[in-house]
């Protein structure tokens, strides 16, 4: 089974409507992050949450919201989609305690999003 | 902002060529990875550099850090198909520890 999952992997909607993306990890990790990756311009950061209580804007944020329900669980939410929403989104995860490799990050498989 | 400008964008070549992907930054990273993504996946991670200077080999992948620690390179040697895939390479600042920043990729094709 797969240790970060991602739900659906693709959705096609509609502008104006509402969307949850959803990420699941069985990693135990306490960090979250959700990410839009667009041709030529690579993975950037959404948001981020480094613990249950913790959330933080990253560097495209604005017309996106997250909730982190539990450790193992943190959503994304289009509240109102546009049609430059449309992209592939990826969940990862990293473990803040591990000293090994530096902020390894591990992503889900993505979902992809066409925004009509 | 702090970029991490990554070339080149597309890099099409046959078998049994060598190539050589760039990142570049003015920042200084206190690491850099370098991720592989094939299509319908997530980036994987390769490598994780640390220290200025430092050279890891991963088979036929040779991955170096800047001496100071502002860029950092990939060069695959004798390139398989099997290599065809997207090379992100990311950095972590002091400023920024937990977030990664990530370059705008590289495709790579390697036809037989």
């Amino acid at each position: 089974d797969a240790d970060v999952t991602q739900t659906p992997r693709n959705r096609i909607t509609k502008t104006g409507k509402r969307i949850m993306l959803e990420c699941s990890q069985t990693k135990g990790h306490d960090r979250m992050y959700w990410y839009r990756q667009d041709p030529g311009l690579g993975l950037r950061l959404i948001y981020y949450s480094f613990d249950v209580k913790d959330i933080n804007k990253g560097e495209i944020s604005d017309g996106y919201s997250v909730s982190r329900q539990a450790q193992a669980k943190f959503s994304l939410s289009l509240e109102s989609a546009i049609p430059n929403q449309t992209a592939l989104y990826f969940c990862a995860t990293s473990d803040s305690s591990w000293q090994g490799n530096d902020n390894e990050q591990f992503f889900g498989p993505g979902t992809r999003l066409t925004v009509l | 902002t702090q970029l991490l400008e990554q070339s080149p964008q597309f890099l099409s070549i046959q078998e049994g060529e060598n190539l050589t992907v760039y990142c570049n930054s003015s920042s200084v990273f206190s690491s850099l990875q370098w991720y592989r993504q094939e299509p319908g996946e997530g980036p994987v991670l390769l490598v994780t550099v640390v220290t200025g200077g430092e050279v890891k080999k991963l088979k036929r992948l040779t991955f170096q850090f800047g001496d100071a620690r502002k860029d950092s390179s990939l060069h695959i040697t004798a390139a398989q198909p099997g290599d065809t895939g997207l090379y992100l390479c990311a950095g972590v600042t002091r400023s920024n520890t937990g977030k990664l920043i990530f370059g705008q990729g590289t495709t790579l094709q390697v036809k037989p």
